[in-house]
């Protein structure tokens, strides 16, 4: 079964940091561009970054960029967003996704809270 | 960055019905990268439609979707029960990915 499972999430303070990772399994993780979405609460989605299968290519929405970074391990089939100097706003449900016919499979997400 | 426009906001229709939701895009969307989920409360999204017209593994034919350049449709036929949901429109052609704000799908 074709399967994504992100962890990592949680309650932290404005400024803190969080590591997000997203595990793989079912398919070739290493053959396929990997992306985080968010979707802040009751809101709609938003894309955050992705990474191309070798991790050479990457991309970052505005308002995460220099503060956010996408990798992933292909030998451990995973994906990983570290995100720095959080802030109220970067509060959301965080999924992963797979990049194939558009945004083909989908984790359950993740939550991340930022706030004192 | 494409800012994607969805209409309407919500729409009231009952089972049986017809359901066609739009999608324009601030410019061109390359290669007619667009593609439509669906989410429901609680679940992540699951995509319907890709490349504007091409329909996704496992989901049923009364889902369709149509268009280029800047206007996209997606028309569910016949609405069942479960069709209920918001649905979003996506952009993958050109980064930032960007999603519209949603079309909420209610029962009248």
């Amino acid at each position: 079964e074709v399967q994504l499972v992100e962890s990592g999430g949680g309650l932290v303070q404005p400024g803190g940091s969080l590591r997000l990772s997203c595990a793989a399994s079912g398919f070739t993780f290493s053959s396929y561009w990997m992306t985080w979405v968010r979707q802040a609460p009751g809101k709609g989605l938003e894309w955050v970054a992705h990474i191309n299968q070798d991790g050479s290519e990457r991309g970052y929405v505005d308002s995460v960029r220099g503060r956010c970074t996408i990798s992933r391990d292909n030998a451990k089939n995973s994906l990983y967003l570290q995100m720095n100097s959080l802030r109220a706003e970067d509060t959301a449900v965080y999924y992963c996704a797979r990049v194939w016919s558009a945004f083909d499979v989908w984790g359950q997400g993740t939550m991340v809270t930022v706030s004192s | 960055e494409i800012v994607l426009t969805q209409s309407p906001g919500t729409v009231s229709l009952s089972p049986g019905e017809r359901a066609t939701l739009s999608c324009r895009a601030s410019q061109s969307v390359n290669n007619d990268y667009l593609a439509w989920y669906q989410q429901k409360p609680g679940q992540a999204p699951r995509v319907l439609i890709f490349g504007a017209s091409s329909t996704a593994t496992g989901i049923p034919d009364r889902f369709s979707g149509s268009g280029s350049g800047t206007d996209f449709t997606l028309t569910i036929s016949r609405l069942e029960p479960e069709d209920f949901a918001v649905y979003y429109c996506q952009q993958y052609g050109s980064s930032p990915f960007t999603f519209g704000q949603g079309t909420k799908l209610e029962i009248k």
